[in-house]
């Protein structure tokens, strides 16, 4: 596609439900990256794809936090048991080549802003 | 750990003054530096990037940024700001270890322009 997608924009949930987001990057990046932007605060790192592995996972604030990558394309990024603390606006990057010396930009998504009731 | 700090959390100025954020960053080795924008109700996107080379480089809608690597420094600035200009600026560093990239984000600063 022609950007970064991300799906829903908007999600509100209970306390104690599971909640997925989704993250299209832009075709042909290897690098996906997913972040959380709480009011008021900068990006919070949590998980790097390359590929579909995660060589480096953490950000990822609880167990409760996963997410996975298949075909290389697509990611998920899921919070089971959301707690109060989770709200937050959660961003996804994409980046062409990934690990080949850091001089990646990355393109960002509009995110999805989670509420959890 | 990489850290990135920006000097000011929320910096008001009126159109036509001159703009200077603060960005400094700690980490020894090579570092790639980054300045993203992030208008409001708009999704974060790159301002300017520095890789190698001239350590002054230059950006979208006027805004430069320059590297000093003795202060471990990136600091942004553009000489007569518009109310455009209004948005939340965030300074960021890649570097590359043995788990691959590594972005680390600073905490952003507000910027308001006032007509």
């Amino acid at each position: 596609g022609a950007g970064v997608s991300q799906s829903p924009s908007n999600k509100v949930t209970e306390k104690g439900k599971d909640v997925e987001l989704r993250c299209d990057p832009i075709s042909g990046h290897t690098a996906l990256y997913w972040y959380r932007q709480s009011l008021g605060q900068g990006l919070e790192f949590l998980i790097y794809f390359q590929g579909n592995s995660a060589p480096d996972k953490s950000g990822l604030p609880s167990d409760r936090f996963s997410a996975e990558r298949t075909g290389g394309s697509v990611s998920t990024l899921t919070i089971q048991r959301t707690q109060q603390e989770d709200s937050a606006v959660y961003l996804c990057a994409s980046s062409l080549v990934g690990g080949g010396g850091g001089t990646d930009t990355q393109y960002f998504g509009p995110g999805t802003r989670l509420t959890v009731l | 750990a990489q850290s990135v700090s920006q000097h000011n959390h929320h910096v008001i100025l009126s159109e036509a003054a001159s703009l200077e954020l603060g960005c400094n960053y700690s980490y020894g080795g090579t570092v790639n530096l980054f300045w993203y924008v992030q208008y409001p109700g708009q999704h974060l996107q790159l301002l300017l990037k520095y890789f190698s080379g001239d350590p002054l480089v230059k950006g979208i809608k006027g805004f430069e940024a320059e590297f000093i690597k003795s202060k471990f420094s990136f600091n942004l600035r553009k000489p007569s700001v518009q109310w455009s200009d209004t948005a939340e600026y965030f300074c960021a560093v890649n570097t590359l270890d043995n788990y691959g990239q590594n972005f680390v984000f600073g905490p952003g600063t507000r910027l308001s322009v006032l007509p």
